[in-house]
C-alpha cells in the first residue's frame, strides 16, 4: 500500500521564481493537505484540499496556491519567491477533511537563493 | 499567544527513563489531539491520536487530554535510544472543515 508520495525530494530556486510541489495521496485517501515547515518549527498549516476545493487556508498570502486533481493528487505552487521561504513542504493526506488523522509524505525540501 | 505551546527542548533522558512531554493550547474547540514522531530530514508519522478528554495507551506510550485545563501529554515508559526523534503535538477543531495546528515539537535525546 503505497503511502503518501512527494516530488521532487529537494530543489534550489533563486529569489523571484516560481515552484510547482507535486503529491500523490495515500491510497483511499481524498483529502489533502499542504503544511511549510522551517528549520527548528513545528509544521505551518497553509491550505487543505477536497474535493478539488480549496476548504480551509492558513495565513498565507497569495502567492501561495494550489490545485487538486480528480484523482486526489495535488500540487502547490508558490510565486515570486522568497529567501524566507525556504523550507520542508509537507504534503498530508486523510479520508475526508473531517478528522485530523494526517498521514504525510517525507517532503519537498526548498531551497531559495 | 500562539494557538498550541510546547516546549522546543532539547530534553535528554538515559536509556529506560519515563518521558514526559507536554503541550498547553488556547482554543477550547479543539476537539481532536495528536501526538507525531518526526525523524532528521523524515515527514511526521502518527504516534497517538485521541479524540476529546481522556487516556489513551498504546504499547510504551501514554497520551493524556485534559480539556478543562487546556493540556495535553506524552508519556514513553522504557525509553530507548530509537525514540530520539522530535515529537509534535497536534490538535484539530471541526469549524467546517478540519485545520489541523501543530506545537513547535520538542527534540528528545534518548542516550544509551
Amino acid at each position: 500500500d503505497a503511502g503518501v508520495t512527494q516530488s521532487p525530494t529537494h530543489l534550489i530556486k533563486t529569489r523571484g521564481q516560481q515552484v510547482t510541489l507535486r503529491c500523490s495521496p495515500k491510497s483511499g485517501h481524498d483529502t489533502v493537505s499542504w503544511y511549510q515547515q522551517a528549520l527548528g518549527q513545528g509544521p505551518q498549516f497553509i491550505f487543505q484540499y477536497y474535493e478539488e476545493e480549496e476548504r480551509q487556508r492558513g495565513n498565507f498570502p497569495d502567492r501561495f496556491s494550489g490545485h487538486q486533481f480528480p484523482n486526489y493528487s495535488s500540487e502547490l505552487n508558490v510565486n515570486a519567491l522568497l529567501l524566507g521561504d525556504s523550507a520542508l513542504y509537507l504534503c498530508a493526506s486523510s479520508l475526508g477533511q473531517n478528522t485530523g488523522e494526517l498521514f504525510f509524505g517525507e517532503g519537498s525540501r526548498l531551497t531559495v537563493l | 499567544q500562539k494557538e498550541v505551546e510546547q516546549d522546543p527542548g532539547p530534553l535528554s533522558v538515559p536509556e529506560g527513563a519515563i518521558v514526559s512531554l507536554n503541550c498547553t493550547y488556547s482554543n477550547s474547540a479543539f476537539q481532536y489531539f495528536m501526538w507525531y514522531r518526526q525523524y532528521s530530514r523524515k515527514g511526521p508519522e502518527l504516534l497517538m491520536y485521541t479524540y476529546s478528554s481522556g487516556n489513551k495507551e498504546d504499547g510504551r506510550f501514554t497520551a493524556q487530554v485534559d480539556k478543562s485545563s487546556k493540556y495535553i501529554s506524552l508519556f514513553i515508559r522504557d525509553s530507548q535510544p530509537s525514540d530520539s526523534a522530535t515529537y509534535l503535538c497536534a490538535m484539530s477543531a471541526n469549524t467546517g472543515g478540519f485545520k489541523t495546528i501543530f506545537g513547535a515539537g520538542t527534540r528528545l535525546f534518548v542516550k544509551a
